[in-house]
């Protein structure tokens, strides 16, 4: 069965510094995502990007954060100067379609400790 | 997304079925009801998802009342596997209609 593949599964980072999390989305999907889940809290949507930009963003993607398809397999978010709140798991996904009757598919997260 | 009710956690025995309560009274029309789950250390996984019609996958079955304000995931026979966070998920029709709004989900504990 097709996967969402993320890389690395755990990034430890100091303060200030800046980190990629990469994402190879499933072949055929069009949509892709980013969320996040700080431990014991809720899976929190990020952004969703098509067609090479930004279709929606959430209030925790500030201007620290951009999201990038540098090729046509990976999908990228950074984080340019990582705050200990942003420590987190991270979840790529990705769809078909955006419509509602399409589900994600999402990848096993990225576990990312700001130190 | 419209609001949907969960009870926190639930537990049952393995190869049992299990009946997984959602409540959305607040649903609307063109509303799609979704199911995820999240197992420990994992991301969500699709599960289901229905529109006014009774739905059976190789994962589950969705049960939608007549009136569409609940729903049920079946699990018709849980194993331990199936242990996770299961979160059911309205999509509403917007002009971007691309993100899922989590809640906090039901628990499911299964025990030997």
């Amino acid at each position: 069965e097709p996967e969402v593949t993320q890389t690395p599964s755990h990034q430890v980072t100091q303060m200030g510094q800046e980190v990629i999390l990469r994402c190879v989305p499933i072949s055929n999907h069009l949509y892709f995502y980013w969320y996040r889940q700080i431990l014991g809290q809720k899976v929190e949507f990020l952004v969703s990007f098509y067609n090479n930009e930004i279709s929606e963003k959430s209030e925790i993607f500030d201007d620290q954060f951009s999201v990038e398809r540098p090729d046509g397999s990976n999908f990228t978010l950074k984080i340019r100067s990582t705050k200990l709140e942003d420590s987190a798991m991270y979840f790529c996904a990705s769809s078909e379609a955006r419509g509602r009757s399409y589900g994600y598919t999402f990848g096993s997260g990225t576990r990312l400790t700001v130190v | 997304d419209a609001k949907t009710t969960q009870p926190n956690s639930m537990e049952s025995n393995e190869e049992e079925p299990v009946h997984l309560p959602c409540n959305h009274s607040t649903i609307s029309g063109t509303d799609y009801i979704h199911w995820y789950r999240q197992l420990p250390s994992q991301g969500p996984e699709y599960v289901i998802h229905g529109l006014t019609s009774n739905v059976n996958n190789r994962m589950a079955s969705l049960a939608i009342a007549e009136d569409r304000k609940s729903s049920t995931l079946i699990l018709h026979r849980a194993t331990l596997r199936d242990a996770a966070v299961y979160y059911c998920i309205l999509r509403s029709y917007t002009g971007t209609a691309s993100k899922l709004t989590f809640g906090t989900g039901t628990r499911l504990q299964v025990t030997l």
